[in-house]
């Protein structure tokens, strides 16, 4: 049973606009959650995180936002640029990221110039 | 710096056949971390050294699975023997103790595993 939930395996977005990618979890005790952003044929590279003490992150044109009563958070992404193109990966840990990362799906974000 | 380093890059073998799977963590990270991504689906966690001990290996598979790291630098594993499941690509990740594991995991690019 999946604990990270991607339910969008793709995205399309222009060039300049914002990019929403949604992630769920199950597991209550999950309590750090990443984002990894993955290009073809590399490893997943760390992007960004949240504790669930906080409710946004932001860095750059990336923002998360989490929301621990319906256990969602969602990656925001303005303005979005073509090099943004890859895939999303979602993670999560419990114990204050001494779990293993559990990983949704991902979501394929092409943006098209 | 050199990154996390996976060998080879690409293998194609038979069902029945062994495997080896070597990863170069970064220099200095005591924490290293095996995880696999069958096609199409999440990537899941197979285990965790801390230097050359086993913290966790809840996410190996089965005893076809063998991971070691001796010494508590490079890493392999073993898939021994091979059957058409275990196709997908294998990634190995390192860290530094001491801090938040998760947001410093460096991953490498990864083996992709083809069992024929």
């Amino acid at each position: 049973d999946q604990q990270v939930k991607q339910n969008s395996p793709s995205l399309s977005v222009q060039e300049g606009r914002i990019s929403i990618l949604n992630c769920d979890y199950t597991n209550s005790m999950f309590d750090y959650f990443l984002w990894y952003k993955k290009y073809p044929a590399e490893g997943p590279t760390f992007l960004i995180s949240i504790s669930s003490i906080k409710d946004k992150n932001e860095d750059g044109r990336f923002t998360v936002f989490l929301n621990k009563s319906a256990k969602h958070l969602s990656l925001h992404i303005v303005p979005s640029q073509p090099g943004d193109s890859a895939v999303y990966f979602c993670a999560a840990s419990a114990d204050s990221g001494n779990t293993p990362l559990v990983f949704g799906k991902g979501t394929r974000l092409s943006v098209i110039a | 710096e050199a990154g996390v380093t996976q060998f080879p890059s690409h293998s194609v073998i038979e069902k029945g056949q062994t495997v080896t799977l070597r990863c170069d963590p970064i220099s200095g990270h005591d924490n290293l971390y095996w995880y696999r991504r069958v096609m199409g689906k999440e990537i899941k966690f197979l285990l965790h050294f801390v230097k050359e001990s086993k913290q966790d290996e809840s996410g190996m598979p089965n005893n076809r699975f063998l991971a070691e790291r001796t010494g508590g630098t490079y890493s392999t594993l073993k898939v021994q023997p091979a059957e058409l499941e275990d196709s997908g690509v294998y990634f190995c990740a390192s860290s530094p103790l001491g801090h938040l594991a998760t947001d410093t995991q460096y991953f490498g690019p990864g083996t992709r595993l083809t069992v024929l």
